[in-house]
Parts: structure tokens; C-alpha cells; sequence
């Protein structure tokens, strides 16, 4: 059974740039949500998708945005990349937004903006 | 405004010991809240769960304590192990809200001296 996989690992980009990075939900799960991790820091929320639609959003500018595929699969898309954008990002998957399921985490993406 | 708190950012415990985690909440909406434990290089794991109607729950060596009136909750881990080294994140969400997001606490960093 196959866990929440994202990609890539590592990516550096410089400041300006776009990034796209991708998560394949753990199988049977049709919700993603996506988390920006600073160092030293929790997980902050950025946004969640469920059926193809974004359903809620955290205090992330408009230069963060995500799409849902019928597959249940999801990108998050970066532009104008920023210093402060270097972190680690963290695709997280669950049954049915709004339920008792817990979310199933990613191993992230490391970002870093030069 | 961190609506889910860990002032205790690391903890150091012998093995064989009990190891208590504390984290406080804000918003008395919350009504579903989890622990998580994260190893370095790989997401969160989840590790177990209470909902706002039970004060207690128990998963072999971990058990979640929770005092709504407080808004405070607790995590047991007896006897504490060498591999519980980790950082542990506290999380919450509102269920009874559909699409609901899991706020996450800054953690706390368990060192378990062997």
C-alpha cells in the first residue's frame, strides 16, 4: 500500500524563478493539503484540496497555487520565488476533508531559494 | 495568532521513564486533536488522536490526555525508548466544519538519554 509520495527530494532555484512540486496521495485517500515547514517551526497550512477544488486556504499569498487532478494526485505551484520561501514542503493526504481521518504525511520537498 | 501552542521547545528524559508533552489551544472550537512525530529527512507520522468528547486515549505505549476546560491536552509515553527521539507536533482541527484545516504547534524536541 502505497504512502503519500511527493517530488522531488531537493530542488534549488533562484530568487524570481517558478517551482512545481507534486504529491501522489496514499492510496484510497481523495483529500490533499499542503504544508510549508520552516526551520524551527510546525507545519503552516497552505491550502487543501478536495475534489479538484480548493476548499480552504491559509495566509499564503496569491503566488502560492495548487491544482487537483481526477487521480486525487496534486501540484503546488510557486511563483516569483522568494528567499523566505526556502523551507521544506509537505503534501499531506486524508479521506474526506472534513472527517475524523488523520493526515497521512509525505517525506516534503526541500526548498531552497538562492 | 498561534492558535495551537508547545512552550516547551525540547525535553530530555532517561530511558525507561515517562515522557510528558504538553500542548495548549486557544480556539474552544477545536474538536479533534492529534500527535505527531517527526524524524529528520521525513514527514510527520501520525501517532494518535482524541476527539473533544472522550478526556483519554490510549495506543500501547502512548496516551493522549485532554482537558477541555484548560483547553489543554498531554502526551504519555511509558517507558520511554531510545527510538522516541523526535520532534512531536501537536495538532488540531474542527470536524463538525467541513474541509476544516489541522493547525499544527511548533513542537517539542524528546531527547531520550539511553
Amino acid at each position: 500500500d502505497a504512502g503519500v509520495t511527493q517530488s522531488p527530494t531537493h530542488l534549488i532555484k533562484t530568487r524570481g524563478q517558478q517551482v512545481t512540486l507534486r504529491c501522489s496521495p496514499k492510496s484510497g485517500h481523495d483529500t490533499v493539503s499542503w504544508y510549508q515547514q520552516a526551520l524551527g517551526q510546525g507545519p503552516q497550512f497552505i491550502f487543501q484540496y478536495y475534489e479538484e477544488e480548493e476548499r480552504q486556504r491559509g495566509n499564503f499569498p496569491d503566488r502560492f497555487s495548487g491544482h487537483q487532478f481526477p487521480n486525487y494526485s496534486s501540484e503546488l505551484n510557486v511563483n516569483a520565488l522568494l528567499l523566505g520561501d526556502s523551507a521544506l514542503y509537505l503534501c499531506a493526504s486524508s479521506l474526506r476533508g472534513g472527517s475524523y481521518s488523520p493526515l497521512h504525511f509525505g517525506n516534503g520537498t526541500r526548498l531552497t531559494v538562492t | 495568532d498561534q492558535q495551537v501552542k508547545q512552550n516547551s521547545p525540547s525535553l530530555s528524559v532517561q530511558e525507561g521513564r515517562i515522557s510528558i508533552l504538553n500542548c495548549d489551544y486557544t480556539n474552544s472550537m477545536f474538536d479533534y486533536f492529534l500527535w505527531y512525530k517527526k524524524y529528520p529527512a521525513e514527514g510527520p507520522t501520525f501517532l494518535i488522536s482524541i476527539s473533544s468528547i472522550k478526556d483519554k486515549n490510549e495506543d500501547g505505549r502512548f496516551t493522549v490526555f485532554l482537558n477541555k476546560s484548560a483547553k489543554h491536552l498531554s502526551l504519555h509515553i511509558v517507558p520511554s525508548q531510545p527510538g522516541d527521539s523526535a520532534v512531536y507536533f501537536c495538532a488540531a482541527k474542527r470536524v463538525k466544519t467541513s474541509y476544516d484545516k489541522v493547525i499544527f504547534g511548533p513542537g517539542t524536541s524528546l531527547s531520550v538519554i539511553p
